[in-house]
C-alpha cells in the first residue's frame, strides 16, 4: 500500500527555471493538498483540492500553480523559482467523508540556488 | 495570519517526565483537531485527534485535553522517552463546507535518556 507518493524526492534549480512536483494517492480520497514546511514555520497550506478539477488558495499560494488532473494526481508547478521557494514541499490527501486523518507523503527538499 | 498557534517551539524533557504541548484556536468553525508527529526526514504522521464535542481523549501515553470555551487543546505525553524524540504539530481542519488543515508551527521535543 503506496499511501501518498511524491516525486521527486530532491531538487536544485537555479533562479527562474521552472519545475512540477508530482503527488499521486491511492487511497481514493477527496481531498488533496500542498505544504511547505519551513523551520520555525510549520506546514503553511500552499493549495487545496476538494475534488477533481476545484482547488483553492491556502495561506502562501503566491508564486505556484496547482492542477488536480484526476481524483489520484495533484501536482505543484513553480513558473520561475526563486530562493524564497527553498523549501520542504509536503502533499497530503484525506478521505473528508469518513472524518479521518490527512495523510502525508514523504516530501520533496527543493533548494533554489 | 496565524490560526493556529503553538507552544513552546522547543522542549527538553527528562525521560519518564511528562511533555506537554499547548495549542490555541481562533476559528470556532474548526470541526478536528489532530496531532501529529514528525521524524527527521520523514512526513508528519497522525499521532492522536479529537472532536470539540469531546474534552479528554487518551491514547497509550498520550493524551488530548480539549477546552472549547477557551479555544484551547494541549497534548500530553507522559512517561515520556527517548524515541518519543521528534516534532509534533497541531492542527486545525476548518468547518464551514471546507476540509483545510491549518497547522501550528511544531513544537520540537528532545527527551533526555
Amino acid at each position: 500500500n503506496a499511501g501518498v507518493t511524491q516525486t521527486p524526492k530532491f531538487q536544485v534549480l537555479k533562479t527562474g527555471q521552472s519545475m512540477t512536483l508530482q503527488c499521486a494517492q491511492d487511497m481514493n480520497h477527496n481531498s488533496m493538498y500542498w505544504y511547505r514546511q519551513d523551520p520555525g514555520m510549520g506546514l503553511r497550506l500552499i493549495y487545496y483540492s476538494a475534488s477533481e478539477g476545484t482547488t483553492d488558495k491556502g495561506e502562501v499560494p503566491n508564486g505556484y500553480n496547482v492542477s488536480r488532473l484526476n481524483k489520484r494526481e495533484f501536482s505543484l508547478r513553480l513558473e520561475s523559482a526563486a530562493p524564497s521557494q527553498t523549501s520542504v514541499y509536503f502533499c497530503a490527501s484525506s478521505h473528508d467523508r469518513l472524518n479521518t486523518e490527512a495523510f502525508f507523503g514523504q516530501g520533496t527538499r527543493l533548494t533554489v540556488v | 495570519q496565524q490560526q493556529v498557534k503553538q507552544s513552546p517551539q522547543s522542549l527538553i524533557v527528562q525521560k519518564g517526565g511528562i511533555s506537554i504541548i499547548n495549542c490555541a484556536y481562533e476559528n470556532t468553525a474548526f470541526d478536528y483537531f489532530p496531532w501529529y508527529q514528525q521524524f527527521p526526514g520523514k512526513g508528519p504522521a497522525l499521532l492522536i485527534a479529537i472532536r470539540p464535542d469531546v474534552s479528554e481523549k487518551k491514547e497509550g501515553r498520550f493524551t488530548i485535553s480539549f477546552n472549547k470555551s477557551a479555544k484551547q487543546f494541549s497534548l500530553h505525553i507522559m512517561d515520556s522517552q527517548p524515541g518519543d524524540s521528534a516534532t509534533y504539530f497541531c492542527a486545525a481542519r476548518g468547518g464551514s463546507g471546507t476540509y483545510k488543515y491549518i497547522f501550528g508551527t511544531g513544537t520540537r521535543l528532545k527527551v533526555l535518556a
